[in-house]
């Protein structure tokens, strides 16, 4: 039992071009998140999914992408990348049910682009 | 908006000490709260959760809820050197379009002296 993977664990982009970050977990839970962490601003919410087929932006979703390909997997998508999506990236998953929402991470990607 | 602040640290309290780690949060319907810790380079990890008002333990953590006055706090008792990370807040609204999302707070860094 993994739990919830991504991949890839580093990279580095130039400006301009585009990457897509894999994310899938095995615990057969309906909602997943894509969450970016920059230095002294916690957790931002950049879209997530209720359930497959739905999707919905956070806080942050302008130069993202997303597709709840499955159950299991939903990919983040930066089409032209900007210094500014320098970041560390997670994912995570969560069963529905009242009131524990309790999310479970993934190990995260960190993205320099330059 | 739904806002969660946290003390803005860094925290540092010596080997077995009591360390306190507080939490606001604005949206006064609010279900659930999560106290997520965060080392260094590595994702987050749930440690407590809490839904109902008053205390809740487990081992060395307590945490405590006042919805009168959204508030919910961390208490980490006899702490340790490897206590020492940085404590996420997180807030579930718990209902509506926001089913299952958390916000979170910028976090606070605890550092444990020996």
């Amino acid at each position: 039992n993994a739990g919830v993977t991504q991949t890839p664990k580093f990279q580095v982009l130039k400006t301009g071009q585009s990457m897509t970050l894999q994310c899938a977990q095995d615990m057969n839970h309906n909602s997943m998140y894509w969450y970016r962490q920059d230095p002294g601003m916690g957790l931002r919410l950049i879209y997530y999914s209720a359930s497959e087929g739905t999707t919905d932006k956070g806080e942050v979703p302008n130069g993202y992408n997303v597709s709840r390909l499955n159950k299991r997997e939903f990919s983040l998508r930066l089409e032209s990348a900007a210094p500014s999506q320098t970041s560390v990236y997670f994912c995570a998953s969560s069963e529905e049910g009242v009131p524990n929402y309790e999310q479970y991470f993934g190990p995260g990607t960190r993205l320099t682009v330059t | 908006q739904k806002e969660v602040e946290q003390n803005s640290g860094p925290l540092s309290v010596p080997e077995g000490a009591i360390a306190s780690l507080n939490c606001t949060y604005s949206d006064r319907g609010s279900q659930s709260f999560f106290w997520y810790r965060q080392y260094s380079g590595k994702s987050p990890e749930l440690i407590m959760f809490i839904y109902s008002n008053g205390d809740k333990e487990d081992g060395r953590f307590t945490a405590q809820l006042n919805k009168a006055s959204q508030y919910v706090s961390l208490l980490i008792r006899d702490s340790q050197p490897s206590d020492s990370a940085t404590y996420l807040c997180a807030v579930n609204p718990g209902r509506g379009s926001t089913l299952g999302r958390l916000y979170f707070g910028r976090g606070t860094q605890l550092t444990v002296w020996p």
